[in-house]
């Protein structure tokens, strides 16, 4: 199985803040990378496919970029509803593998 | 609008058994794959099990696997997992996800989510 290994487990920041995510996978998934947002109780959203295609309505201070094992999820300037907990995942072959999450509070 | 309704959730005790059921609208289901997809209290994302869109295909994590079973009926538009030997571990809430594409499994939308607890 490929191991996906996201990093920090849990930031703090501000309204306005740069924040980048990163995600390491066990081997080479290019281009294979997806980026969820959660908010507590409410099911997972997409945010970026395919390592750095923007979902359709995601704002555009979401981007994704990475290749081979490397990825980055980047928001631009935080806003207040961006503070949730983000995962990235595989889709490169079954099982799909998921990030273990990143918890961005203020 | 793509529209993922989870059914079929509740209390079972270890060594039982449920069927999830999904209801799906909005798109032509049986051109993608599904997925399902669960979350433990508190815990994070685990993939559980994806099927083509033909059901001729089904892959499963391992630490479901010979336990559980996914399905669809296409001529229903509802996905199925048959959930048997149930693990106290097995709690969380289940999603079904719809592929992004009509190739390949991957999980782009998902439904609310219906709880699964298991406990004696």
């Amino acid at each position: 199985d490929i191991q996906m290994t996201q990093s920090p487990s849990s930031l703090s920041a501000s309204v306005g803040d740069r924040v980048t995510i990163t995600c390491r996978a066990s081997q080479s998934i290019t281009p294979y990378l997806q980026w969820f947002q959660q908010k507590p109780g409410t099911a997972p959203k997409v945010l970026i496919y395919t390592t750095s295609t923007l979902q359709s309505g995601v704002p555009s201070r979401f981007s994704g970029s990475g290749s081979g094992t490397d990825f980055t999820l980047t928001i631009s300037s935080l806003q207040p509803e961006d503070f949730a907990t983000y995962y990235c995942q595989q889709s490169s072959r079954t099982p799909l593998t998921f990030g273990g999450g990143t918890k961005v509070e203020i | 609008e793509v529209q993922l309704v989870e059914s079929g959730g509740g209390l079972v005790q270890p060594g039982g058994s449920l069927r999830l059921s999904c209801a799906a609208s909005g798109f032509t289901f049986s051109s993608y794959a599904m997925s399902w997809v669960r979350q433990a209290p508190g815990k994070g994302l685990e993939w559980v099990s994806g099927i083509v869109d033909s059901g001729g295909s089904t892959y499963y994590a391992d630490s479901v696997k010979g336990r559980f079973t996914i399905s669809r009926d296409n001529s229903k538009n509802t996905l199925y997992l048959q959930m048997n030997s149930l693990r106290v571990e097995d709690t969380a809430v289940y999603f079904c996800a719809k592929a992004r594409a009509t190739i390949g499994i991957s999980t782009q939308e998902w439904g609310q989510g219906t709880l699964v607890t298991v406990s004696s």
